[in-house]
């Protein structure tokens, strides 16, 4: 069965930089993208943006750019998201998700990444 | 603000029929058949429930249906049930940089 574990959750001080992974089991890690969708306390979800399976070709959130980067490993089946020059709104639950034509089908369990000094 | 506008709250009566809307424009909504349905119950993650519009994936409810009229998608629950109570976002296409956009969720209450 499909399933995507994150790692577990972060606390980080303003200015610091935070990676999440994503490992992903029960299919062919390729022949998916990995959407990282971030939602903050009380807020709608977000969507940040998306890394290919198969290529590493990446779109990110304009919002984001210049401060998030996605990447992949296919040895492992494994992607990363690392948010740099965090600020306390960047205090989200963040879920990688699988992206399957343009909806995401399975979803990670979340990891809440805090930034607060 | 969002990119799609939906309701922030929709109620209805176990047994009843509620419809969520999901108003967006022609660059997304309207101009792709690539819209879909989240639900989310607290502190977990969303779980897909339709997508391209209409479909829905294996194990979801017969219950749920999509539609799409112009610029709005619509989420139709029927025979309301208790767990059904819960968050539900649409999200769709875009053909703006971003690619992916997102409604501002409705809370759905199940009187």
């Amino acid at each position: 069965q499909v399933q995507l574990v994150q790692s577990g959750a972060e606390v980080k001080k303003p200015g610091a930089s935070v990676k999440v992974s994503c490992k992903a089991s029960g299919y062919t890690f390729s022949s998916f993208g990995i959407s990282w969708v971030r939602q903050a306390p009380g807020q709608g979800l977000e969507w940040m943006g998306w890394i290919s399976g198969y290529n590493a070709n990446t779109n990110y959130a304009q919002k984001l750019q210049g401060r998030v980067t996605m990447t992949t490993d296919t040895s492992t089946s494994t992607a990363y998201m690392e948010l740099r020059s965090l600020r306390s709104d960047d205090t989200a639950v963040y879920y990688c998700g699988r992206l399957s034509s343009w909806e995401l089908d399975y979803w990670g369990q979340g990891t809440l990444v805090t930034v607060s000094s | 603000q969002s990119a799609l506008t939906q309701p922030a709250s929709v109620s209805g009566s176990p047994g009843q029929s509620i419809t969520i809307s999901c108003t967006g424009t022609s660059s997304d909504v309207g101009g792709y058949d690539y819209v879909s349905w989240y639900q989310q119950h607290p502190g977990k993650a969303p779980k897909l429930m339709i997508y391209d519009v209409t479909n829905r994936p294996s194990g979801v409810s017969n219950r749920f249906s999509g539609s799409k009229s112009g610029n709005t998608a619509s989420l139709t629950i029927s025979g309301l049930q208790a767990e059904d109570e819960a968050h539900y976002y649409c999200s769709s296409y875009t053909s703006r940089i971003t690619l992916v956009v997102f409604g501002g969720g409705t809370k759905l209450t199940v009187l």
